[in-house]
């Protein structure tokens, strides 16, 4: 299979700090993954794609400063919200993108609730 | 760019009874086209997929969908419904078969089941 992991799950903080949310292929390697946002009952927006070695490419509308994304390894994303405030409260779900000759899909982790106080 | 449409927000169906799920997208080319469901909480788990072939693709949990190309549409279907595939369904549409590639989401369909 392919499984990718989010640490936290959860998260609660305060406003005004920084946020950190992991994203890990645990059985394949991911040059590519990808970082999007959902909120309530809404689909999911894409807010940067990472690339392993490279730096993330955002899009449109989608603030590099504040959510910084580091793809420092094959199986390991991390995106940190800085400065956070409730209107950074959401759900990220990360994927990573995995590429064989029987498989050409993203691979979704379990989301990470963030909430700001 | 391409574009998704979920025309229907929410559908309820009887346990047991058929149901289908609209999808329609805009792209001048083939499309990579996906269906995923999220159960509340959760990520999102790939139900089936086209990239070529056979336009009737079969899923999981007994899931299937037909690409029509006519009609710009990839509607999702299953026979009986489970309890269980209450839960939010997502369209999605890829461009180009390479790492690269970035998904667009449809809106999404809620599914309720009634007993």
């Amino acid at each position: 299979g392919a499984v990718v992991s989010q640490h936290p799950s959860r998260v609660i903080c305060k406003s005004g700090t920084s946020v950190k949310i992991e994203c890990r292929s645990l059985d394949f390697q991911a040059t590519t993954m990808f970082w999007y946002r959902q909120f309530p009952k809404k689909s999911l927006m894409l807010m940067a794609t990472s690339n392993e070695g490279s730096k993330a490419t955002y899009e449109q509308g989608v603030e590099k400063d504040k959510f910084l994304i580091n793809h420092a390894s094959l199986t390991l994303s991390t995106l940190t919200v800085t400065s956070a405030h409730p209107e950074d409260s959401s759900f990220y779900i990360c994927s990573a993108f995995k590429i064989s000759d029987s498989a050409y899909e993203q691979y979704f982790g379990p989301g990470t609730r963030l909430t700001v106080t | 760019a391409q574009s998704v449409t979920q025309p229907d927000i929410h559908i309820t169906v009887s346990e047991g009874a058929s149901l289908e799920l609209r999808c329609n997208y805009s792209y001048g080319a083939t499309p990579y086209l996906f269906w995923y469901v999220q159960s509340p909480g959760q990520g999102l788990q790939l139900l089936l997929k086209y990239f070529s072939g056979d336009t009737l693709v079969q899923g999981i949990k007994g899931f299937e969908a037909e690409f029509k190309r006519s009609q710009s549409s990839f509607n999702l279907r299953k026979p009986s419904v489970h309890w269980s595939d209450a839960a939010e369904y997502f369209c999605a549409v890829g461009v180009i078969k390479a790492a690269g590639n970035k998904l667009t989401f449809g809106g999404g369909t809620r599914v309720l089941v009634k007993p």
